[in-house]
């Protein structure tokens, strides 16, 4: 079992351009989550997906968007990027009803 | 809303010794649960121990265990008999399981360090 599979591992963007992050889950998990890990801080949810829906959304704005794929593997989407936008991004998936998630790698953007 | 405050930024233990990271929250809820992720230079998120609130007996895996204080909102997490692989920002985190929804709210982390 592979485990929560992210790519690319790291990513340098330039500022107003626009990045896709892709994140596969864990074998017989159907629920992805994406957090953004700024330096020095704890990961801050974005949003969730279930089903090829949107159930959840954290206080980010319109710039971030997804996608869930019917094989359960997700993308997120950051449009216009600011360079306060460089963070750790982490990919988590679970069964849906369990609470424990397992997580990626992460994918490191850097907005220059 | 719920918070998660880690106050100790940084810690470090010599190997073999005993350390405790503290963790404190904020919520209203009754029922939820509480997790300690450690997160090594590697950056993957392990889960290191999950407590559920409505269990009153503080949950243990092997070298960790937590202690659970509910009406004080407090959730410290012991390591036993440290080892250098132990090294690694350790996260507390809450998480309300609502039906369609199980989103994690982290704290800021505390890097332990453990010495040789």
């Amino acid at each position: 079992d592979a485990g929560v599979t992210q790519s690319p591992t790291h990513l340098i963007k330039t500022r107003g351009q626009q990045v896709t992050l892709r994140c596969s889950p864990k074998s017989g998990h159907d629920t992805v989550s994406w957090y953004q890990q700024a330096l020095g801080q704890g990961p801050q949810f974005i949003f969730q997906y279930y089903e090829e829906e949107e159930r959840q959304r954290g206080n980010f704005p319109d710039r971030f968007s997804g996608h869930q794929f019917p094989n359960y593997s997700s993308e997120l989407n950051v449009n216009a990027l600011l360079l306060g936008d460089s963070a750790l991004y982490l990919c988590a998936s679970n069964r849906d009803t369990n609470t424990e998630a397992f997580f990626g790698q992460g994918t490191r953007l850097t907005v220059v | 809303a719920q918070t998660v405050t880690q106050s100790q930024p940084e810690m470090s233990v010599q190997e073999a010794e005993t350390v405790t990271l503290s963790c404190t929250y904020d919520t209203s809820e009754n029922n939820y649960y509480l997790f300690w992720y450690k997160q090594p230079p590697s950056r993957q998120m392990i889960l290191v121990i999950r407590q559920e609130a409505y269990k009153q007996q503080n949950a243990t895996e092997n070298r960790f265990s937590v202690n659970f204080q509910k009406a004080a909102k407090s959730f410290s997490l012991k390591i036993s008999d440290s080892q250098l692989g132990d090294t690694a920002m350790y996260f507390c985190a809450f998480m309300k399981p609502l039906p369609g929804t199980y989103k994690y709210i982290f704290g800021t982390g505390t890097r332990l360090k453990v010495l040789a």
